[in-house]
């Protein structure tokens, strides 16, 4: 079962452009992960927010986090054709040895 | 500064063969992970280990075995590949607990079993 689940599926922007993708869980949790997959690749990390924290930054990237609504958002401000990739959000609501991942956001920079 | 590898990268098999897929880390990270990614389901934990020795199962654990004698190995077993296990699979490590720490992953295994 999906603990977090990854909205929308899909979002295409151009070159330049904010993109932001949200995340929503069920149940309560320690900390939340965002994740980017390049196709025909692996997931790299991109940044870890705790449970205490609301808002975290790293480059262009910004996290948020919403225990009160059980979300979380990540933008990516001016975006660049290499962002490019699905994003995933991942959470640990089902214990501290696991994490469990959406289904992810596929987003598409155009030039 | 090699990270963590899978290999095969891809493998087609037949049904009822047994596949094992590998995993090498070179950090000596307590926790290693299998995960299948699946259109439509995203990733899905198959198994995971704490330690060597020590194994678990995930989400997804039936018709798959691991198992981890040394601390940088954690290998996955299809004992009797089938058409629904066609999928990419991919090897996770973390230096602690998932709820404090990044997972790093490998390229994947992309296996289609006939």
């Amino acid at each position: 079962s999906q603990q977090g689940e990854e909205d929308p599926q899909a979002l295409s922007i151009q070159e330049g452009e904010n993109a932001t993708m949200n995340c929503s869980y069920k149940t309560s949790i320690n900390n939340l992960q965002w994740y980017r997959q390049n196709s025909g690749r692996g997931l790299v990390h991109l940044i870890l927010i705790r449970s205490n924290e609301r808002e975290k930054h790293s480059g262009r990237l910004r996290v948020t986090l919403d225990t009160s609504k059980k979300s979380s958002s990540l933008l990516i401000t001016a975006s660049r054709a290499a962002d490019t990739a699905s994003y995933f959000c991942a959470t640990d609501g089902q214990g501290a040895q696991k994490l469990v991942f959406g289904q992810g956001t596929r987003l598409t920079i155009n030039p | 500064d090699a990270g963590i590898t899978q290999s095969p990268r891809y493998k087609i098999t037949e049904t009822g063969r047994q596949v094992t897929l590998m995993c090498h880390q070179t950090w000596s990270h307590s926790y290693m992970f299998w995960y299948r990614q699946d259109l439509g389901h995203g990733l899905r934990l198959i198994y995971y280990s704490a330690a060597a020795d020590i194994t678990d199962k995930g989400e997804v654990p039936d018709g798959y075995v691991v198992s981890r004698s040394k601390t940088e190995n954690f290998p996955l077993t299809l004992e009797s590949a089938t058409r629904s296990q066609t999928s990419v699979y991919f090897c996770a490590s973390s230096e602690g607990l998932p709820i404090q720490e990044t997972q790093y992953f490998g390229p994947g295994t992309r296996l289609l079993v006939l």
